[in-house]
């Protein structure tokens, strides 16, 4: 069965902090890694990496993903109040094209 | 990527009744998926949903509990029967971005409270 975990569960850091989320995961057939952030109800996707694309960058965010080690690393940099939110990390496999299984989430918490 | 419109948006329904819970995306999509997430877990996916046949439930769900329609390509329910409070989730529907290099994405969600 696939698994997710991620660390730290929670995290309280002050703005212009960078923090570094950690995802290690277990999946047979891997198909992607995806990283969400999850304010409200509704997952907005950040990343997708894939055995192609093992790094993505976006503004003060960026990912990669050691397929070796089996884990994935998202940074953010020079945080900001905005960036408080819960940030998913899911797998896929070719097997089991769309499920994704997701870890329980690192609570980001962003004080001014 | 794909636009998802999901109704409604919350709502509270007391323990036995039904609540369905909708879908629309601004483009054709062949799959759907649904899941929920219970108060401080995470995501897990119901049912795949796929337009002209049965959906296909994970392991835990079944059709009777949670039924599915997936009436064309671009539209789906989900039904929540015969609520408890452990049913009291988030539930969200998603579909595949463009191209598939944009993950999936997610519908605005629906919370559900049963008193």
């Amino acid at each position: 069965e696939d698994k997710v975990v991620q660390s730290p569960l929670s995290l309280v850091v002050h703005e212009g902090d960078t923090v570094t989320l950690n995802c290690s995961y277990e999946v047979t057939n891997f198909r992607s890694l995806l990283w969400y952030k999850q304010e409200k109800k509704a997952p907005t996707f950040l990343f997708m990496l894939t055995s192609s694309g093992i790094e993505k960058k976006s503004g003060r965010l960026s990912s990669i993903l050691d397929k070796k080690e089996l884990f994935s690393i998202l940074n953010i940099t020079a945080t900001q109040t905005g960036d408080s939110a819960v940030y998913l990390c899911a797998v896929e496999a070719w097997t089991s094209y769309g499920k994704l299984t997701f870890g329980q989430g690192t609570i980001l918490t962003v004080h001014p | 990527s794909a636009v998802i419109s999901q109704k409604p948006s919350r709502d509270i329904c007391q323990r036995g009744t039904s609540l369905t819970i909708q879908c629309q995306v601004d483009s054709q999509v062949t799959m759907m998926f649904w899941y929920r997430q219970q108060p401080g877990q995470s995501l897990t996916l119901i049912a795949t949903a796929n337009q002209g046949s049965e959906a296909t439930y994970e392991s835990g769900f079944v059709i009777d509990k949670f039924p599915i329609s997936r009436p064309n390509l671009t539209f789906s329910t989900l039904t929540v029967s015969n609520m408890s409070p452990e049913d009291s989730s988030i539930y969200l529907c998603s579909v595949e971005g463009a191209g598939g290099s944009y993950g999936y994405t997610f519908g605005s969600g629906t919370r559900l409270t049963v008193v």
